[in-house]
């Protein structure tokens, strides 16, 4: 089935800890993103790429990297964890840069203790 | 400042009733405005899309609407089911910018026996 797959589904992690966070999709959409979302706060973008090869800052970058070596996977890196980054992280894409539907993964539930 | 809210932050009917969400928006330029459906544990899904010129917009039971005057949109459910329970996310998107996507809060939905 065509789509995005986010991987863990969910993850207990302890503070100081390396995270990554993975996501694939099959659909050779250009642009991808991850979002984290917080209650009472909504979807907030981390990080996005336009294109492989590409990556740029979103509203809350701080405490992750991404990496956009090929068109269909895009990691997201928790080098350290923080408490404050416990969160439902969503990675979405959609065919063109900006104002395009987004198509979103399940999500992955984090727990950073 | 470019923003979207949406109300109410929470709702609950019963099976059967009609219910109206609103979204209010101050971003511009302005392109378009997408509702989305997220069912609890997974992510959101593109409901419909509405441009400058469209005032409303039906998808089956849901129907939305736009006044691009007074910035404000709304997204009607008629006949509500137990499977329309979900929070429901307005996202406004920009005419310029790297990050064009401006997403509100969503109002969460639950529809009762």
């Amino acid at each position: 089935i065509a789509g995005i797959t986010q991987a863990p589904t969910s993850q207990i992690l302890a503070a100081g800890r390396r995270m990554t966070l993975r996501c694939t999709q099959d659909m050779r959409h250009n642009a991808m993103y991850w979002y984290r979302q917080d209650l009472g706060l909504g979807l907030r973008l981390i990080h996005y790429s336009n294109t492989a090869g590409t990556t740029g800052k979103g509203e809350v970058p701080d405490g992750y990297s991404v990496s956009r070596a090929n068109t269909d996977d895009f990691p997201l890196t928790l080098a350290s964890a923080v408490p404050s980054q416990t969160s439902v992280y969503f990675c979405a894409s959609s065919a063109q840069e900006g104002g395009e539907k987004l198509f979103f993964g399940s999500g992955t539930q984090l727990s950073v203790l | 400042k470019n923003q979207v809210e949406q109300s109410p932050q929470s709702l609950i009917i019963l099976e059967g009733k009609n219910c109206t969400l609103q979204c209010n928006y101050t971003v511009s330029p302005f392109s378009n405005l997408r509702w989305y459906k997220q069912d609890t544990g997974r992510g959101p899904v593109s409901l419909t899309i509405m441009t400058f010129s469209e005032n409303t917009k039906s998808n089956g039971r849901y129907t939305a609407t736009l006044d691009a005057d007074t910035k404000q949109s709304s997204l009607h459910i008629t006949a509500s089911q137990l499977s329309d329970s979900a929070s429901y996310i307005c996202v406004v998107t920009r005419n310029s910018g790297n990050t064009p996507l401006v997403f509100g809060k969503g109002t969460r939905l639950s529809v009762i026996a």
